[in-house]
C-alpha cells in the first residue's frame, strides 16, 4: 500500500537556526497537510495545500513557517528561526481528494529538538 | 470552533472482552468522524469514518464505530479486544462545510491484557 514518508526521523537543531521538514506525499494525491504534536498534546492541524496554494492555516501557523511543493514529489515544511517550543512531533498527511470526508493518509512524522 | 473530548486518557481490557473508546464532539453543522490508532514510533493510521448513512460502521482489524447524533458522540467499539489492539487511538472531526482540516482529541491509551 503507497504511503507517505517523511525525512529525516529525528532532527536536532540549536534554537534561532532554520530547518527543513521534508515528505513525500502519495503520489495521485492532490491535497497536502502539517500537523504537529507537542509532546503529552494534542495533534494540531498547521496548515494544509492544494494547487501550490495554502488552501487553510491555524493560528499556530505564523510567519516563522513556510510550506513549499518544490517538485512534483516533495512537499517541505520550513521553520525559519526555531525557537524552544517548537520541539515536537510534525506529522505529514495527504488526500487524494479534497473533500473534509477524505480520510488523510499520515507519515511516520518527524521529531525535533529544539536545543 | 469544533472540537473534540476523549474522557478517559486510558482504558484497561482483558484480551478476548469487548473494548469501548469513547468519543464526543462539537462542530457547526453535520460532521465527519474519524479514528485513527497510532503505535510507538508511527504516524496515524485510519481505522473508520463516518460520513453520512448507517450510524454503525465499520472499520480496519474488526474495529466498528457507533454514530449517535443526539448526544454527538462516536465511540469506538471491538466484540473482542486483542493484545494487539494495545495503541493510542485518536478520535477526530471536520466540519461539512468544506473545511478539511481535522481537529483530534487528546487520545486514548488502550492495554489489553493478556
Amino acid at each position: 500500500e503507497p504511503e507517505v514518508t517523511q525525512t529525516p526521523s529525528h532532527q536536532v537543531t540549536q534554537m534561532g537556526q532554520e530547518v527543513i521538514l521534508r515528505c513525500v506525499p502519495i503520489s495521485n494525491h492532490l491535497y497536502f497537510y502539517w500537523y504537529r504534536q507537542i509532546l503529552g498534546q494534542k495533534v494540531e492541524f498547521l496548515v494544509s495545500f492544494y494547487n501550490n496554494e495554502i488552501s487553510e492555516k491555524s493560528e499556530i501557523f505564523d510567519d516563522q513557517f513556510s510550506v513549499e511543493r518544490p517538485d512534483g514529489s516533495n512537499f517541505t515544511l520550513k521553520i525559519r528561526s526555531t525557537k524552544l517550543e517548537d520541539s515536537a512531533m510534525y506529522f505529514c498527511a495527504s488526500t487524494e481528494e479534497g473533500g473534509g470526508n477524505q480520510p488523510q493518509h499520515f507519515g511516520d512524522g518527524t521529531r525535533l529538538s529544539i536545543l | 470552533a469544533q472540537s473534540v473530548a476523549q474522557p478517559e486518557d486510558q482504558v484497561n481490557v482483558a484480551e478476548g472482552n469487548p473494548l469501548t473508546v469513547k468519543c464526543t464532539y462539537s462542530v457547526s453543522g453535520n460532521p465527519y468522524l474519524f479514528w485513527y490508532v497510532q503505535y510507538p514510533n508511527r504516524g496515524l493510521q485510519f481505522l473508520l469514518k463516518y460520513i453520512t448513512g448507517d450510524n454503525l460502521v465499520k472499520g480496519s482489524y474488526g474495529f466498528e464505530a457507533e454514530f449517535n447524533k443526539s448526544q454527538t458522540s462516536f465511540h469506538l467499539k471491538k466484540p473482542s479486544a486483542l493484545v494487539s489492539d494495545s495503541a493510542l487511538y485518536f478520535c477526530a472531526v471536520s466540519p461539512d462545510t468544506g473545511r478539511r482540516a481535522l481537529t483530534f482529541g487528546s487520545g486514548t491509551r488502550l492495554q489489553v491484557q493478556p
